[in-house]
């Protein structure tokens, strides 16, 4: 199985700043990499598919990249309703794995 | 607009079972791949189970391997997840969700039916 890991596990950020959460995959998964946001007793929803193509709808202070092994979710400016926990997933093979997830709280 | 809402959960007794459903409103289930998918109390995302658009192949993952089984009626717009010898670590929120084609991505999500093992 591929082993995906997310860093920090947790961020203090202010509304304005900029920024970055890591994943990283156990082995190269091309681009098939997905973004989550999940906002407390909600759905996750989805953000980003193929490491850098952002679903419709979703602000494009969003922003998503990488390849191989190591991936980024970038937001450039951080909105009130962005704090949230994000999650990485691989879809390169089965069973598709997910990230421990990265907290965004407010600092 | 494209809504999922799930249903079935409940509370049930070490190696019972359960009957899990996951209805679409606003548009054809049919032509979609679905997913579940699901998070424990205070934890992250499982993926737990897939079956194509057309039912003709599913996915597990190993720690349901056997245990769970997904299946669709097309013709009703709802697919289910049977749940069997259920372990007290099954209690988890349960998420079906669509499947974004080509890249086994989770794209449409209900909102969840909770499972608790006890």
């Amino acid at each position: 199985d591929i082993q995906m890991t997310q860093t920090p596990s947790s961020l203090p950020a202010s509304v304005g700043d900029r920024v970055t959460i890591t994943c990283r995959a156990s082995q190269s998964i091309s681009r098939f990499l997905s973004w989550y946001q999940q906002i407390p007793g909600k759905a996750p929803k989805f953000l980003i598919y193929g490491a850098s193509s952002l679903q419709s709808g979703v602000p494009s202070r969003f922003r998503g990249g990488g390849s191989g092994t190591e991936f980024t979710l970038t937001i450039s400016s951080l909105q009130p309703e962005d704090f949230a926990t994000y999650y990485c997933q691989q879809s390169y093979s089965s069973p598709w794995t997910f990230g421990p997830g990265t907290k965004v709280e407010i600092k | 607009q494209m809504h999922l809402v799930e249903s079935g959960g409940g509370v049930v007794q070490p190696g019972g079972s359960l009957r899990l459903s996951c209805a679409a409103s606003g548009f054809s289930l049919k032509n979609y791949g679905v997913h579940w998918v699901r998070q424990a109390p205070g934890k992250g995302l499982e993926w737990v189970a897939f079956i194509r658009f057309d039912g003709s192949k599913t996915d597990y993952g190993d720690s349901v391997e056997g245990r769970f089984t997904i299946s669709r009626d097309n013709s009703k717009n709802m697919l289910s997840l049977q749940l069997s010898s259920l372990r007290p670590e099954d209690t988890a929120m349960y998420y079906c969700a669509t499947d974004l084609y080509n890249w086994n991505a989770f794209e449409v999500w209900g909102q969840g039916t909770m499972v608790t093992v006890s």
